[in-house]
């Protein structure tokens, strides 16, 4: 069975930083491109980071860019979101999902919050 | 960046109702459309791809047509646990996704 379970979301405060992790499980990880995308409350769905199968290619959504940073670790089959400078409108939550969007994580909440 | 446009935002039907939910992007997207299907509290769920691929597992009720900049999601045939907020994505040029249409119980 696909599992993609996240971790590390919470309370923050702006310009603080955070990191966020997908393990992932069921599949051969290394084979895929991965993505983070977002959901601020009671809002639609934003993609937030795409990172290729083997870590070469990363790109990143305008607002993002700058301050989160995707990796992947394919002998731990995680995916990982570095962000930095977090700021109120960060505030959302986070799921990891294949490029394909056929398998998502159950989802991280992040609060950017003073 | 490619905009994506769903209406209408909120649909009320019945049970057995066929009911078609539409998605329009700012350009052509040359049918690199999937639809989601999200539940209150749940991560989306893949129901189509390549707008009118059925995802394994997803039920024969559901179809996608479409092309160009113009898009559409049918259940032939609503069921109560159809019950949820419906998604469009373009991946034409990255990922972006429509607004949403909740859809309700009459």
């Amino acid at each position: 069975e696909v599992q993609l379970v996240e971790s590390g979301g919470g309370l923050v405060q702006p310009g603080r930083s955070m990191k966020l992790s997908c393990a992932a499980s069921g599949f051969t990880f290394s084979n895929y491109g991965m993505a983070w995308v977002r959901q601020a409350p009671k809002k639609g769905l934003e993609w937030v980071a795409y990172i290729s199968y083997d870590g070469g290619s990363t790109y990143y959504r305008d607002p993002v860019k700058g301050r989160f940073t995707i990796s992947r670790d394919n002998a731990k089959s995680t995916l990982y979101l570095q962000m930095d400078s977090l700021r109120s409108e960060d505030t959302a939550t986070y799921y990891c999902t294949t490029e394909a969007g056929d398998y998502w994580g159950q989802g991280v909440m992040v609060t950017v919050s003073s | 960046d490619i905009q994506m446009t769903q209406s209408p935002s909120l649909l009320s039907a019945s049970v057995g109702d066929r009911v078609t939910l539409s998605c329009k992007a700012s350009q052509n997207i040359y049918k690199y459309l999937n639809w989601y299907q999200q539940k209150l509290g749940e991560a989306p769920k893949l129901l189509i791809y390549y707008t009118n691929s059925l995802q394994t597992g997803i039920p024969s009720r559901f179809s996608g047509s479409g092309s160009g900049t113009d898009y559409t999601l049918t259940i032939s045939s609503l069921q109560p646990e159809d019950v949820a907020t419906y998604f469009c994505q373009q991946y034409n040029s990255w990922w972006t996704f429509g607004g949403g249409t909740k859809l309700e119980l009459k």
